[in-house]
């Protein structure tokens, strides 16, 4: 059985950094797509950062370009999610999700999720 | 690409028949996915491939449509059911966007 678990999460000023990570297991890690999507309190799904089984492809929605940086570790089964300079919309929680196979594909396990709060 | 559901909120009853669309701005091919969403829940996958029925899904579930609409049916609603509901376009060409959703609530 698949398991991710997020962690990382926290309450952090406007212009801050938080980075959360994501430990995966009962699956060969490094041969799967990993993302992250986010969830505004009381509001829809979100997709952030994507990145390839084997870390070369990347991509970020764009109000996440030059702040975040998506990267994994696959000697440990962990996905990281740097987020630098956040603002207060930034709020949510952030799920990580595997993908079925390939990059471009939709999400088939998922974590429980992280709450990210950006507040002064 | 940008994707809209309707209704944002549908009022059922148990052992109704229901119906949620979603439609796409651009060409999405077949490259669609609907997601279920209990409150303080992860996302749950329900249909890949616009019509695909994940593994251990009830058959109550089904899928269609080959864009830019597509349609999720519930054909006999069940307790367990009420929930929020998610459309997912994956297509290479336009990375990973959502609906924004549709709520099942209890008529």
């Amino acid at each position: 059985e698949v398991q991710l678990l997020e962690s990382g999460g926290g309450l952090v000023q406007p212009g801050g950094s938080l980075r959360l990570s994501c430990a995966v297991s009962g699956v060969t890690f490094s041969r799967f797509a990993m993302n992250w999507v986010r969830q505004a309190p009381g509001k829809g799904l979100e997709w952030v950062s994507a990145i390839s089984g084997k870390g070369d492809d990347i991509h970020y929605v764009d109000s996440a370009k030059g702040r975040f940086i998506i990267s994994r570790d696959n000697s440990k089964n962990t996905l990281f999610l740097q987020m630098n300079n956040l603002r207060v919309e930034d709020t949510a929680i952030y799920f990580c999700a595997k993908a079925r196979a390939v990059l471009f594909d939709y999400f088939d396990s998922w974590g429980q999720g992280t709450l990210v709060t950006v507040s002064s | 690409i940008q994707l809209t559901q309707s209704p944002s909120t549908l009022s059922a009853s148990v052992g109704d028949r229901v119906t949620i669309t979603c439609r796409a701005t651009g060409s999405t091919g077949p490259w669609l996915a609907w997601y279920q969403q209990k409150p303080g829940k992860a996302p749950k996958l329900l249909i890949y491939t616009a019509s695909t029925l994940e593994s251990g899904v009830p058959p109550r579930f089904s899928g269609s449509g080959s864009g830019p609409e597509f349609t999720l049916t519930i054909s006999s609603l069940q307790p367990d059911d009420f929930a929020t509901y998610y459309c997912q376009q994956y297509n290479s060409f336009s990375p990973w966007t959502f609906g924004q959703g549709t709520k099942v609530e209890i008529k």
